[in-house]
């Protein structure tokens, strides 16, 4: 079964930093790009990132110098690294998988994880 | 970045019902529109890509249309699982960026 599972989501303050992960099963992990996405409370879709199969990286003009994407093929793993937080960083955060037959779209979501900043 | 325009924001239907939701991109962006519905509490899932096509598994009273600029999702028939919130979005050029999305409502 394809299935994205994230983890890594809680409350920070502003300025802190956070790691989210998304475990990857049910495909081989390599051959895909991967990106991340966020959603503010009650807001619309938000693209943050994506990650080629060989490390290819690209980020939206929000996050770049303070939020680092990688993956880890060996152990099918995804990452957000997020420095420098801010509020406006609160969201829920999901990974998603590159459409299988066509990159430019995300066929396979995890379920979310939820950033909080706040003091 | 590319602005992407959704209309209506929100709209009310009856099950049986033919639904149209526009989408339109700040400048030309080819066929590179993909369509989302998002149910509460859910992630996002792939409807249509590359303008037209139809996601496999996803209902065939889903179509999409347009290249260029202008772009649109039809679902022929609204059936009760499809009260949702759908969102097209831009993969021309990074950032991809999203409309900010259309709730279909009872």
């Amino acid at each position: 079964q394809v299935q994205l599972l994230e983890s890594g989501g809680g409350l920070v303050k502003p300025g802190g930093s956070l790691r989210l992960s998304c475990a990857a099963s049910g495909f081989t992990f390599s051959d895909y790009y991967m990106s991340w996405i966020r959603q503010a409370p009650g807001k619309g879709l938000e693209w943050v990132s994506y990650i080629s199969g060989g490390g290819y990286v690209i980020y939206a003009g929000s996050v770049r110098g303070r939020f680092t994407i990688s993956r880890d093929n060996a152990k099918n793993s995804l990452y957000l690294q997020m420095n420098s937080l801010r509020a406006g960083d609160t969201a829920v955060y999901y990974c998603a998988r590159h459409h299988s037959g066509y990159d430019r779209a995300f066929d396979i979501w995890g379920q979310g994880t939820m950033v909080t900043v706040s003091s | 970045d590319i602005q992407m325009t959704q209309s209506p924001s929100s709209l009310s239907a009856s099950v049986g019902d033919r639904v149209t939701i526009t989408c339109r991109a700040g400048q030309s962006i080819s066929n590179y529109l993909n369509w989302y519905q998002q149910k509460p509490g859910k992630a996002p899932k792939v409807l249509i890509y590359a303008a037209s096509s139809l996601q496999s598994g996803v209902p065939s009273r889903f179509s999409g249309s347009g290249s260029g600029t202008n772009f649109t999702l039809t679902i022929s028939s609204l059936q009760p699982e499809d009260f949702a919130t759908y969102y097209c979005q831009q993969t021309y050029t990074t950032p991809w960026t999203f409309g900010q999305g259309a709730k279909v409502e009872i």
